[in-house]
């Protein structure tokens, strides 16, 4: 069964950083891309960030360039957000989910929130 | 980006009464490949999303054959031909043809009656 766990959500200052962690399991990740996808509270869904199944492509949307990085460990089947310089309208549910051939995504994880207020 | 409009936004059903949720994009969603890559996704309260249909029709296993989808180029549908309570919540479609570049319709709130 595959399964996406995401942890690492919490409450953080403005201007602060947090890092993103989803475990994968059930399925052999070094094969697959994996996605970030967030949904800020009561709204719908926003795609963040792509990454390849080597870790060698990597897309961000421009709300987050040059602020969040995408990466990845295939040997422990673990992808990671690390998210630099958290804005309020950072605030969401992040989701990991599972790229199928760059043209959906199929599971996804139960999501972990993360507050971005002083 | 390929802006992706649901409607109706809220939609109350009866119980085993059909639904249908329009999507339209902003552009074809033909891919250069020939395929259309529309997927629907259906999220019930305090979970997170689940896909029901890839490729504009196909039901993804496990879901139900009362969903179904249809539609070509722009315009596309979700239909459900008898709802049931298990049903509620609230359904997005995606374009995946503009990789990386996806996008999200606004979602519509399915509720019963």
């Amino acid at each position: 069964e595959v399964q996406l766990v995401e942890s690492g959500g919490s409450l953080v200052q403005p201007g602060g950083s947090l890092r993103l962690s989803c475990a994968a399991s059930g399925f052999t990740f070094s094969s697959y891309s994996m996605n970030w996808v967030r949904q800020a509270p009561g709204k719908g869904l926003e795609w963040v960030s792509y990454i390849s199944s080597s870790g060698t492509t990597i897309y961000y949307a421009d709300s987050v360039k040059g602020r969040f990085t995408i990466s990845r460990d295939n040997a422990k089947n673990s992808l990671h957000l690390q998210m630099n310089s958290l804005r309020a309208e950072d605030t969401a549910v992040f989701y990991c989910a599972r790229d199928t051939g760059s043209t959906s995504v199929d599971y996804w994880g139960q999501g972990t929130l993360v507050t971005v207020s002083s | 980006d390929v802006v992706m409009t649901q409607s109706p936004l809220s939609l109350p059903v009866t119980l085993g009464q059909p639904a249908s949720i329009s999507c339209r994009s902003g552009q074809s969603l033909v891919h250069s490949d020939g395929n259309t890559y529309l997927n629907w996704f259906q999220q019930r309260p305090g979970q997170s999303p689940r896909r029901l249909i890839y490729k504009v029709s196909n039901r993804d296993s496990g879901v139900p054959d009362r969903f179904s989808g249809s539609g070509s180029g722009t315009d596309f549908t979700l239909k459900i031909s008898k709802v049931e309570a298990e049903d509620v919540g609230v359904y997005y479609c995606m374009q995946g043809t503009y990789w990386p570049l996806i996008t999200f319709g606004q979602g519509t709130r399915l509720e019963i009656k």
